[in-house]
């Protein structure tokens, strides 16, 4: 069982737009920032979007993060079939003083 | 080419040994923040330990006590050594340069590809 949460699966249909939550606590999301990643199959996982909005160079602005609270969200605009892949999302927890990931979210695009 | 290329994995009884490597190319080891992630199949990521810059490691509960993070400065090498390895170890092991601790939520801006350790009889 992770310490954040997200739903197990999201799905779209290409041009679409697409969100996917991440729920957390007072000792993670609510007091630090948020990180995602993208794994596409057989692949390791990617930077996608780091300190809760910013993406790092060559991810393209289709992806967008937000916070707020003790919750996060990552936005997937334009929605394309190379965009399937499982997503997840990740933060400092003070408790137990380590870093966190949430479930994964399997994203497929219809 | 800045990348990370790990090796070492394979399969190993409960109670064993493995020490991976990683490998590093286009930057250099021991100025950053370095850590192993590991995946079990199917499932989702965990952060296992890292090493900072300055030497300082740390570890995650489940491995605490078990397995030592270290780094070979001379081979830009960094390396998880893991004893009394059990089933629940089984996982994708990666290795990933972090940026951002301490300040920020810690995140990998560089993963290596990944090696698979089995712990099975």
């Amino acid at each position: 069982q992770s310490v954040l949460t997200q739903p197990p699966s999201a799905s779209g249909t290409p041009g679409q737009r697409v969100t996917i939550s991440c729920s957390g606590s007072s000792s993670n999301i609510g007091t630090n920032t948020v990180n995602w990643y993208q794994q596409l199959p057989g692949t390791a996982p990617k930077l996608l979007v780091y300190s809760n909005d910013r993406r790092p160079s060559g991810v393209p602005d289709r992806f967008s993060g937000s916070k707020s609270g003790t919750s996060a969200s990552l936005a997937i605009s334009g929605l394309q079939s190379e965009d399937e892949a499982d997503y997840y999302c990740a933060a400092w927890d003070v408790r137990p003083n380590a870093l966190v990931f949430g479930g994964g979210t399997k994203l497929t695009v219809l | 080419e800045v990348q990370l290329v790990e090796s070492g994995g394979g399969l190993v009884q409960p109670g064993g040994s493995l020490r991976l490597s990683c490998a590093a190319s286009g930057f250099t080891v021991s100025s950053n923040f370095m850590s192993w992630v590991r995946q079990a199949p199917g499932k989702g990521l965990e952060w296992v330990s890292v090493i900072y810059s300055g030497g300082s490691t740390y570890y995650a509960d489940s491995v605490k006590g078990r397995f030592t993070i270290s780094r070979d400065n001379s081979r830009n090498t960094l390396y998880l050594q893991m004893n009394s390895l059990r089933v629940e170890d089984t996982a994708v092991y990666y290795c990933a340069r972090e940026e951002g601790r301490g300040v920020v939520s810690p995140y990998f801006d560089l993963w290596g590809r990944g090696t698979l350790v089995t712990v099975s009889s």
